[in-house]
């Protein structure tokens, strides 16, 4: 089926650093979302994106955070500066369109590691 | 708001053996609701989801789960599991004009020979 690509799998960084993690969507696919998920917790929403703005996004995606789809191939959420309670797993999703019924195609995830 | 509440985090079945894996939601409206499927090292792949008609929906692998309005609820189901169904399963829900779809924690299934 169709494949979401998230690059790199794991990232370890010192607090105060950048990072910017990066997704491959699916290619026809026009919206994009980023969930967190904390070790042992649920999966939380971020933000979702499109047609180069974000639509909606929660009280997790603090001022530090940022996405862009600048080339229109990878869709990339930074985190500027990054603090220990950023490192989890990030799951970037896409969909054909942002309706409520819609399938969301997931990435297997990158996890980031704040020292 | 809506949201997802999974109330059991890991569940063991034996091969062969029937399963259910109990999901609640809350939301004052019509919900779209949606099991999704996360193997090991992947991302999480849609098993089914309902958002009208028939109560009782059918997703691959021979997985089915039935909505019940009046209990709030959406538990999935299978008749006989297999090894390879080991797996995080998570029930999600949206609302009508809400792209955002919120998830449950997640039940982690293990298929013990």
């Amino acid at each position: 089926g169709p494949k979401v690509l998230q690059i790199p799998s794991h990232q370890i960084i010192d607090m105060g650093q950048m990072v910017t993690l990066n997704c491959d969507p699916v290619s026809n696919h026009l919206y994009f979302y980023w969930y967190k998920q904390i070790l042992g917790q649920q999966m939380e929403f971020l933000v979702n994106f499109y047609n180069g703005k974000v639509m909606e996004k929660s009280k997790l995606f603090k001022d530090q955070f940022s996405v862009e789809r600048p080339d229109g191939s990878y869709f990339t959420l930074k985190i500027q500066p990054t603090a220990l309670e950023d490192s989890a797993v990030y799951f970037c999703a896409s969909s054909v369109t942002g309706g409520s019924a819609e399938t969301l195609y997931f990435g297997s995830g990158t996890r980031l590691t704040v020292l | 708001a809506q949201s997802v509440t999974q109330p059991d985090a890991r569940v063991t079945v034996s091969e062969g053996a029937s399963l259910q894996l109990r999901c609640k939601y809350s939301y004052s409206g019509t919900p779209y609701l949606f099991w999704y499927v996360q193997y090991p090292r992947q991302g999480l792949q849609l098993l089914l989801k309902y958002y009208s008609g028939d109560p009782v929906v059918q997703g691959v692998n021979g997985f089915e789960a039935e909505f019940i309005k009046s209990n709030s609820s959406f538990h999935l189901r299978k008749a006989s599991v297999h090894w390879s169904d080991s797996a995080v399963y998570f029930c999600a829900v949206s609302a009508f004009g809400n792209e955002k779809i919120t998830f449950g924690a997640g039940t982690k299934l293990t298929i013990k020979p």
